[in-house]
């Protein structure tokens, strides 16, 4: 199994230009979640998704809209890029058992927006 | 006040030293508790869940003060793997889980 895969890895824009960033996963997970990782911040959730069909706004969802298209794949687009949307973007699944839960990332896209 | 806080560190500390992290949280109504480690431009991957009574795997320890809103993290005979940034995670019912900005820890030889 791949877990949580992201794609691209690594990207760089100009600002205004627009991109999706894609993130699918083969744990049959219900939840799924956008979040950026910036120095001294620490990871901000963008956007989540609950399941298929449902999408919610997290703590920083300004420039950002998001697509579930199924089950396996939440995407997240950014229409006019801009340099403050520099950061580290990681998808993430979530999935909750009688003793616990655990939240899966995927290897995370590195994005400069010049 | 932040959700969650951590003291950022660095903790440096030579290999076999002890090292405890400490976290506190806002929200009275937190349900589960976690500490996730992420290494240098890697993805955070879960270290483990806090439990009221104290958990433990292997040189790990993990501790939940729900009075005062406070986890800790004990890392016993340090090791240079152990070295990266440990994040303190919590979670209500319904909601996303809210992430620390970590610990970094650095084990020199």
């Amino acid at each position: 199994n791949a877990g949580v895969t992201q794609t691209p890895k690594f990207q760089v824009l100009k600002t205004g230009q627009s991109m999706t960033l894609q993130c699918a996963q083969d744990m049959n997970h219900n939840s799924m979640y956008w979040y950026r990782q910036d120095p001294g911040m620490g990871l901000r959730l963008i956007y989540y998704s609950a399941s298929e069909g449902t999408t919610d706004k997290g703590e920083v969802p300004n420039g950002y809209n998001v697509s579930r298209l199924n089950k396996r794949e939440f995407s997240l687009r950014l229409e006019s890029a801009a340099p403050s949307q520099t950061s580290v973007y990681f998808c993430a699944t979530r999935h909750g058992t009688r003793s616990g839960e655990t939240q899966y990332f995927g290897p995370g896209t590195r994005l400069l927006v010049l | 006040r932040k959700e969650v806080e951590q003291d950022p560190g660095p903790f440096n500390v030579p290999e076999g030293a002890t090292v405890a992290f400490n976290c506190t949280y806002s929200n009275s109504a937190s349900q589960s508790f976690f500490w996730y480690r992420q290494d240098c431009r890697k993805e955070p991957k879960l270290l483990m869940s806090v439990y009221s009574s104290g958990n433990e795997d292997g040189r790990f320890t993990a501790q939940l003060n729900r009075a005062s809103q406070y986890i800790s993290l004990l890392i016993r005979d340090s090791k240079l793997s152990d070295s990266a940034t440990y994040l303190c995670v919590v979670n209500q019912a319904g909601t996303a889980l809210i992430f620390g900005k970590g610990t970094t820890l650095s084990v020199s030889s």
